[in-house]
């Protein structure tokens, strides 16, 4: 039973443009939602974060955006860089530090 | 600081032999846990230990599947007998235990069983 649900397996954005990558969760205790990246040959990398008592946390480029009653948060890029193009994983996590994650969406950022 | 430290990075075996991976992570975390990558399932929980102890296996997909961590520096991942559909990339993670704390990544390790 899949608890973070990426359904967008691929994303292609032009440089410049913005992206958008959407996770959708089930467990309604989730309090506390990451985004990370991933190269290939590398370890997924910490993004971004957004605790359950915000719906909007921005860090330069990336923004999350958080919608509880949804069970909904999306990844903002802008603007979106070649460099950016990577697999990104949503995760959730409930009270501690054990982290669920999504399947990832992996994004292709051409010029 | 290092990070966390995953051997070996690629490991190649036979179907039914022992496969042994191994994890240090990174000093004053309490917390660690082995995810494994495959298509379908993205990034997978196998195992989370916090203070060296198994807080939940429930992710473990069978009893071939075993881990340990006998100090707060070392943990290892075992697979034995090995088959083919355990080929993947496992990664290690580690965090300080708490609430809203990130977990920081190995490199991972890219099993293939032939």
């Amino acid at each position: 039973d899949q608890q973070v649900k990426q359904n967008s397996p691929s994303l292609s954005v032009q440089e410049g443009r913005i992206s958008i990558l959407n996770c959708d969760y089930t467990n309604s205790m989730f309090d506390y939602f990451l985004w990370y990246k991933k190269y290939p040959a590398e370890g997924p990398t910490f993004l971004i974060s957004i605790s359950s008592i915000k719906d909007k946390n921005e860090d330069g480029r990336f923004t999350v955006f958080l919608n509880k009653s949804a069970k909904h948060l999306s990844l903002h890029i802008v603007p979106s860089q070649p460099g950016d193009s990577a697999v990104y994983f949503c995760a959730a996590s409930s009270g501690t530090d054990k982290l669920i994650f999504g399947t990832g969406t992996r994004l292709q950022v051409f010029p | 600081d290092a990070g966390v430290i995953q051997s070996p990075r690629h490991e190649v075996t036979e179907m039914g032999q022992e496969v042994t991976l191994r994890c240090k992570p990174i000093s004053g975390h309490n917390s660690l846990f082995w995810y494994r990558q495959t298509m379908m399932r993205g990034l997978e929980l196998l195992i989370y230990f916090n203070n060296n102890v198994p807080i939940d296996d429930s992710g473990m997909p069978e009893d071939r599947f075993s881990a340990k961590m006998p100090n707060a520096s070392f943990s290892t991942l075992k697979i034995q007998p090995s088959e083919p559909r355990d080929s993947a990339v496992y990664f290690c993670a580690s965090s300080r235990t708490g609430q809203n704390t990130e977990a920081f990544f190995g490199q991972g390790t890219r099993l293939t069983v032939v």
